[in-house]
């Protein structure tokens, strides 16, 4: 069974650009997360669909963040306009379900380095 | 303010000996509390999951220990392996309708030859 995928590993963008980050989650899980690390800072949540729909997205930093599901299925994360505090590496999760039996399987993450 | 705090921060052993990983956090309300290993380059791998009534948790090398009451947390490593060398981070899950984890800073394992 495939994991958790990201696309792309990394990116490098200058300030002002737009960035599309892209998870693909375990088969049949309806749980996507995103999270990401700023430098020397530890992980933090930044949203969770539950299939195509938004059940929290209390961590999204600000307007320039946009996160799409259609479908259910795969994510994307947008960026845009980029800034320099948005460095740093985003990872997605997913799981199968809710509670704390259910694990969160990450993928590999996206370094985004913006210049 | 929920928070998960970690030490220490960085670690070198010898391979063969153990060590024992220390967490403290401040969540509430408290679900879990799950142990993490992450290697250089890729994602968090879990490595236990205990909930409220559960005190001690294994894996293989890996043993976990929960006190609720002091809101404390250990990961104790058995006979340590090169392959263990990688950052180790405590996050608790909140309970109640979030269900978002929140991440400690993680401990920088190394184990030497």
């Amino acid at each position: 069974e495939a994991g958790v995928t990201q696309f792309p590993s990394h990116s490098v963008i200058e300030k002002g650009q737009t960035v599309t980050l892209r998870c693909d989650p375990i088969s049949g899980h309806d749980n996507l997360y995103w999270y990401r690390r700023v430098m020397g800072k530890e992980i933090k949540f930044l949203l969770h669909f539950v299939k195509e729909s938004k059940q929290d997205e209390s961590g999204m930093p600000n307007n320039r963040f946009l996160a799409e599901r259609t479908g259910g299925t795969y994510s994307t994360l947008k960026v845009q306009p980029a800034e320099l505090e948005d460095s740093g590496v985003y990872f997605c999760a997913s799981s199968q379900g809710l509670g704390g039996g259910y694990e969160q399987y990450f993928g590999p993450g996206t370094r985004l380095t913006v210049t | 303010k929920n928070q998960v705090e970690q030490s220490p921060q960085s670690l070198i052993i010898l391979e063969g000996k153990n060590c024992t990983l220390q967490c403290n956090y401040t969540v509430s309300p408290f679900s879990n509390l799950r142990w993490y290993k992450q290697d250089t380059g890729r994602g968090p791998v879990s490595l236990t999951i205990m909930t409220f009534s559960e005190n001690t948790k294994s894996n293989g090398r890996y043993t976990a220990t929960l006190d609720a009451d002091t809101k404390q947390s250990s990961l104790h490593i058995t006979a340590s392996q090169l392959s263990d060398s990688a950052s180790y981070i405590c996050v608790v899950s909140v309970g109640t309708g979030r269900r978002a984890l929140t991440f400690g800073s993680g401990t920088r394992l190394q184990v030497q030859p």
